[in-house]
């Protein structure tokens, strides 16, 4: 079965420094790999998805990933964290083909520190 | 289009009353998803459809659950009678998929449900 693990429920940066959030998947096949952000009282929306091209994965608001398929991995980073990245981050993985369910992972909240 | 429409945005109501949640997915849009997230259990999903027919229902917790979707553009959950645990926030997503997979899915932002 599919399933992704977000090591970390919690992660605080300095307003400035790197943003890393780990996440690591179990699939049988190449699976789709997605993060998704949550700001407070809001839905889930995109940030960026790996679909088998670029194994690096540019997505909105300075955000990118790397899918390394020998560490089972596809880790989020920022460059220099921004306080309007304080968010919960989720992990999601996806089987190509078939149907469409996608498993989330347990999230990550983001703690910016100025 | 405006989005994912879910309503309402806050419902409290007592234990054993019935709570019917409304969606309204993005138009063209052939998947419609109801998640449930609370903090014990994270983001679970809980039933979703295509081409408003019921796919896989396997997250359903209990027969006091039941979804619907009667047309492209609607779709209900229902929760009769109504419990304590409920209590959580749900969302309903839509997506449209191209080739094998891999779309985004728009999320709604939420019913937060209090069964009290």
């Amino acid at each position: 079965a599919q399933s992704v693990t977000q090591l970390g429920s919690h992660v605080s940066v300095s307003e400035g420094a790197l943003v890393l959030l780990r996440c690591n998947y179990s699939s049988s096949v190449p699976p789709y790999l997605f993060w998704y952000v949550q700001y407070p009282n809001q839905g889930l929306q995109l940030l960026l998805k790996y679909t088998s091209a670029a194994t690096l994965v540019k997505g909105i608001n300075g955000f990118e990933a790397e899918f390394k398929k020998s560490e089972t991995s596809f880790h989020l980073t920022k460059p220099s964290a921004h306080m309007s990245d304080a968010a919960e981050y989720f992990c999601a993985v996806q089987y190509p083909g078939g149907y469409q369910k996608v498993t989330f992972g347990t999230g990550t909240k983001l703690q910016v520190i100025p | 289009d405006a989005g994912v429409i879910q309503s309402p945005r806050h419902e409290v109501t007592e234990m054993g009353q019935e709570v019917t949640l409304r969606c309204k997915p993005i138009s063209g849009h052939d998947y419609l998803f109801w998640y449930r997230q609370t903090m014990m259990r994270g983001l679970e999903l809980l039933i979703y459809f295509n081409n408003n027919v019921p796919i896989d229902d396997s997250g359903m917790p209990e027969d006091r659950f039941s979804a619907k979707m009667p047309n492209a553009s609607f779709s209900t959950l229902k929760i009769q009678p109504s419990e304590p645990r409920d209590s959580a926030v749900y969302f309903c997503a839509s997506s449209l998929v191209l080739g094998t997979g891999g779309s985004e899915a728009f999320f709604g932002q939420g019913t937060r449900l209090t069964v009290v």
